[in-house]
């Protein structure tokens, strides 16, 4: 596709529950980005892949959010027994280059727990 | 329910006119910095960045002003039209982290026919 793709763009889960968010990045960008957006606020980083490596996963919340992307292409972050102060929007963020240069985010997949 | 206009700052222009939006930072070590536009349901979009060696760059319409003396940033939309009404959030990558971005809370434009 041409841009960032986000999938399920909509999630509601039940407080305790696991849910998976997809992100698909441009075809070829090396760097990809997680952002955390609560309602109001600007988006606060998560986590960070070089093609393959996670180079910094010092925003993640708490362990139980995990993030991979074993092909250095589409990538998955986790959350395992979700909460709701885990409600949000995550946003999914891909650049061509090593560094953060002009990012493409994908219109972000949004979080609802109950 | 919550609504995102009670917390951010907003910003009412008549189209046509020129819009500032302002922005604060606080990190000294920050070198380099980007204005987004994030409409309603969608992703921050790019719009013009500017490094801490400028004072001024400018775009289509869009000019970015930095002063590093106040720690300041400004958004200047020219000729404003109704499709620029949006969230706008200035973001900013702190020297040595190349790729960390740490965005403001974002002010809200809205543009009267």
């Amino acid at each position: 596709g041409a841009g960032v793709s986000q999938s399920p763009r909509y999630k509601v889960a039940k407080r305790g529950q696991d849910v998976a968010l997809r992100c698909d990045p441009i075809s070829g960008h090396v760097s990809l980005f997680w952002y955390q957006q609560a309602l109001g606020q600007g988006p606060e980083f998560l986590t960070y892949f070089q093609n393959e490596a996670q180079l910094d996963k010092s925003g993640l919340p708490s362990d139980r959010f995990f993030a991979e992307r074993p092909e250095g292409s589409v990538s998955t972050l986790k959350i395992q027994r979700t909460q709701q102060e885990d409600s949000a929007v995550y946003l999914c963020a891909s650049s061509l280059y090593y560094s953060t240069g002009e990012l493409f985010f994908g219109e972000g997949s949004r979080l609802t727990v109950l | 329910g919550e609504s995102v206009g009670l917390h951010l700052p907003t910003l009412s222009v008549q189209e046509g006119d020129n819009s500032i939006i302002n922005c604060a930072y606080s990190n000294s070590a920050s070198d380099y910095f980007i204005w987004y536009k994030q409409e309603s349901g969608k992703g921050p979009q790019f719009i013009i960045d500017i490094r801490s060696n400028m004072d001024k760059r400018q775009g289509q319409r869009v000019t970015v002003l930095l002063n590093k003396t106040v720690k300041h940033l400004s958004l200047q939309i020219a000729a404003t039209q109704p499709g620029d009404s949006a969230v706008y959030f200035c973001a900013e990558n702190i020297r040595g982290s190349n790729y960390k971005l740490t965005f403001g809370k974002g002010t809200l434009l809205t543009v009267n026919p």
